[in-house]
């Protein structure tokens, strides 16, 4: 079954204690995303990867750290987490010509800093 | 900034009736409108990718046009059912901007009464 599959789904954490954000696609595509998601707001773009070892800021990078080593994987880190990170985190891929290709989400995680 | 904006915020809808929702982007260096439906619990799915002036595209009783020369795009239902009730993201994706980003609305909450 083609997915995007998150982990954790769901993480209370304290103030400046490292986590990752795991994020793996089983479809081959070359583009993923983060994105937050908070009441009001939309979904807003964390960063983003158009292929292997080249991923680039979104709207709101500050406070995480991405890195793309194999096409299948995109972790999303938080070096220090801060309560202002308390949010609905989203990972998404697309493929086919990435341009106009659909996103595919992930189950979201639900992370809450303390 | 929210350059993205769609309206209403939310919309009560008694099952059988119609209704339509707006999405609103820049009209200037467009590229792609995606329309995303997103139940609560669940991740956001594709609806639609719409790239052309005057494209209309339909799935079953959900529908959407599109106006790149004033910026706006609207989401139709057709005799709506409980099963409708979802959050509609819309999403706009413009050339000046890598391709890789996209920028989504805060969404149109939809909720279908029997």
């Amino acid at each position: 079954e083609a997915q995007v599959t998150q982990n954790p789904r769901y993480l209370i954490t304290v103030t400046g204690k490292k986590l990752t954000v795991t994020c793996s696609q089983n479809m081959n595509h070359e583009y993923m995303s983060w994105y937050r998601q908070d009441p009001g707001l939309g979904l807003r773009q964390i960063y983003y990867s158009m292929n292997v070892e080249v991923t680039d800021k979104g709207d709101v990078p500050e406070g995480y750290k991405v890195s793309r080593k194999e096409k299948r994987n995109f972790p999303l880190i938080l070096e220090s987490p801060s309560p202002n990170q308390t949010s609905l985190y989203f990972c998404a891929s697309k493929g086919g010509s990435s341009a106009t290709g659909e996103l595919f989400f992930g189950e979201g995680s639900r992370l809450t800093v303390l | 900034i929210l350059n993205v904006e769609q309206s209403p915020q939310s919309l009560h809808v008694q099952e059988g009736d119609s209704t339509n929702f707006t999405c609103s982007f820049p009209s200037s260096n467009f590229y792609a409108l995606h329309w995303y439906r997103w139940e609560t619990a669940k991740s956001p799915e594709a609806l639609f990718v719409m790239t052309l002036n005057g494209d209309e595209k339909k799935k079953g009783r959900i529908s959407a046009t599109l106006n790149t020369k004033e910026g706006y795009s609207y989401l139709y239902i057709k005799g709506s059912q409980p099963e409708d009730s979802a959050t509609y993201l819309c999403a706009f994706m413009g050339p000046t901007d890598s391709w890789g980003k996209l920028q989504f609305g805060a969404g149109t909450q939809v909720v279908v009464t029997p």
